[in-house]
């Protein structure tokens, strides 16, 4: 069964403006883990971000913000101020179930336009 | 500046033959991940290691596949004998679990494996 979902679109975002992407995730353990993950077409993947399911406020990393609804079962990210070299796949994982497996969704495509 | 290296960054090979590929963690990194990602299945997680022993290779095919963590600064994955349908990148990530989880994980380059 799909643990996490990522359903959006390639999306198009123009340069400076904020843009949110979706994922929800599958799971009755009630202590987990989310990441974010940017892949640049150079094929790395860089870490970007983490919320526990205990913190009690939204994980922040400069331009990037974790709009985390606990009841919604969404980890919903957030790029302010996007600039071109945000353009990427962006993938969304859960870590669950008492270890440290991370389980990846199938990514959403940004493209920052000028 | 810390980072995980993993060589080698490409691998074209003939099936039927051994491939092994190598990782080096982030220093003090006690968790070491393999994934394996392709554009049909994504991001699959092969094997995963802490403190240098095996938790986790249900996402290996066992009868090819083998990982292994001889010392902590090495782990290696290695495909004998890889197939075409092994074709896909290969990535290596590391991270501390301090307490019970990991709560940062981070990936090597990959390397990009094309069996012909």
């Amino acid at each position: 069964a799909q643990k996490i979902t990522q359903t959006q679109p390639g999306m198009f975002v123009q340069e400076k403006e904020a843009v949110t992407l979706d994922c929800t995730y599958d799971t009755s353990d009630p202590s987990y883990g989310l990441f974010w993950y940017k892949q640049p077409s150079s094929g790395e993947m860089i870490f970007l971000i983490y919320q526990g399911s205990y913190d009690q406020q939204n994980a922040t990393e400069g331009r990037y913000s974790l709009n985390f609804q606990k009841a919604r079962k969404s980890a919903n990210l957030v790029i302010s101020a996007s600039q071109l070299g945000d353009s990427a796949m962006y993938f969304c994982a859960m870590r669950e179930n008492g270890n440290n497996r991370l389980a990846f969704g199938k990514g959403n495509q940004v493209v920052v336009i000028p | 500046d810390a980072r995980v290296t993993q060589t080698p960054r490409d691998k074209v090979t003939e099936m039927g033959q051994e491939v092994t590929m190598r990782c080096q963690p982030i220093l003090g990194h006690n968790t070491v991940f393999w994934y394996r990602q392709t554009m049909m299945q994504g991001l699959e997680l092969l094997a995963y290691f802490r403190n240098r022993a095996p938790l986790d290779d249900s996402g290996m095919p066992k009868d090819r596949f083998s990982a292994e963590m001889p010392d902590a600064t090495l782990a290696t994955l290695k495909i004998q004998p890889s197939e075409p349908r092994d074709s896909a990148v290969y990535f290596c990530a590391s991270g501390l679990v301090a307490g019970r989880y990991v709560t940062e994980a981070f990936f090597g380059q990959g390397t990009r494996l094309t069996v012909v």
